[in-house]
């Protein structure tokens, strides 16, 4: 079964320093996401991208975040300066364009914990 | 802005009866509601969703009940089984072309052997 991966599984920053986290999207999906979960909050959108351009992004996803599909495979965030706010479960998503039902396919996360 | 909510933290249940979740919002412009299961460090899994245009949906031990004239929709599961023990998030999205979900707080089924 096609699934969304996305790496590193765990990663530990001190606070500026810039992170990048990764994720390969479903292979025949063309909309993307990521989403993040501050421990014991609810999961919250960050920014969606499609055909190489962010569709939507939310009031979190601020200059010090950027995505990038920089391969046919690879969907990125990067997080350039981070701050101690940052540390939470970085979730990506992807969709078929063609889904009507509004299913987000989630990876398994990657936990930010920034020192 | 909380536009979907789900007003319990937790639940617990006895396994073989019926679980009830809630979830609550107020954009009327959501057109899919989801509901999605999630185990610790772990991302959310896909469990079923309900267009706006229907009452009901129903997959396997999962049913999802839509009002929208109250704003309200629940997850039942019956029966309930100790693999059901999970945190469960209400989620809406603007259906076709407006993918993004928005999620609830999250209810933590406990599901008692």
């Amino acid at each position: 079964e096609p699934e969304v991966t996305q790496t590193p599984s765990h990663q530990v920053t001190q606070m500026g320093q810039e992170v990048i986290l990764r994720c390969v999207p479903i292979s025949n999906h063309l909309y993307f996401y990521w989403y993040r979960q501050i421990l014991g909050q609810k999961v919250e959108f960050l920014v969606s991208f499609y055909n190489n351009e962010i569709s939507e992004k939310s009031e979190i996803f601020d200059d010090q975040f950027s995505v990038e599909r920089p391969d046919g495979s690879n969907f990125t965030l990067k997080i350039r300066s981070t701050k101690l706010e940052d540390s939470a479960m970085y979730f990506c998503a992807s969709i078929a364009r063609l889904a009507l039902t509004g299913e987000l396919f989630f990876g398994e996360g990657s936990r930010l914990t920034v020192l | 802005d909380q536009q979907v909510k789900q007003n319990s933290p937790s639940l617990s249940v006895q396994e073989g009866r019926i679980s009830i979740l809630n979830c609550d919002y107020t954009n009327s412009m959501f057109d899919y509601f989801l509901w999605y299961k999630k185990y610790p460090a772990e991302g959310p899994t896909f469990l079923i969703s309900i267009s706006s245009i229907k009452d009901k949906n129903e997959d396997g031990r999962f049913t999802v009940f839509l009002n929208k004239s109250a704003k309200h929709l629940s997850l039942h599961i019956v029966p309930s089984q100790p693999g059901d023990s999970a945190v469960y998030f209400c989620a809406a999205s603007g259906g076709f072309g407006n993918e993004k979900l928005t999620f609830g707080t999250g209810t933590r089924l406990t599901i008692i052997p």
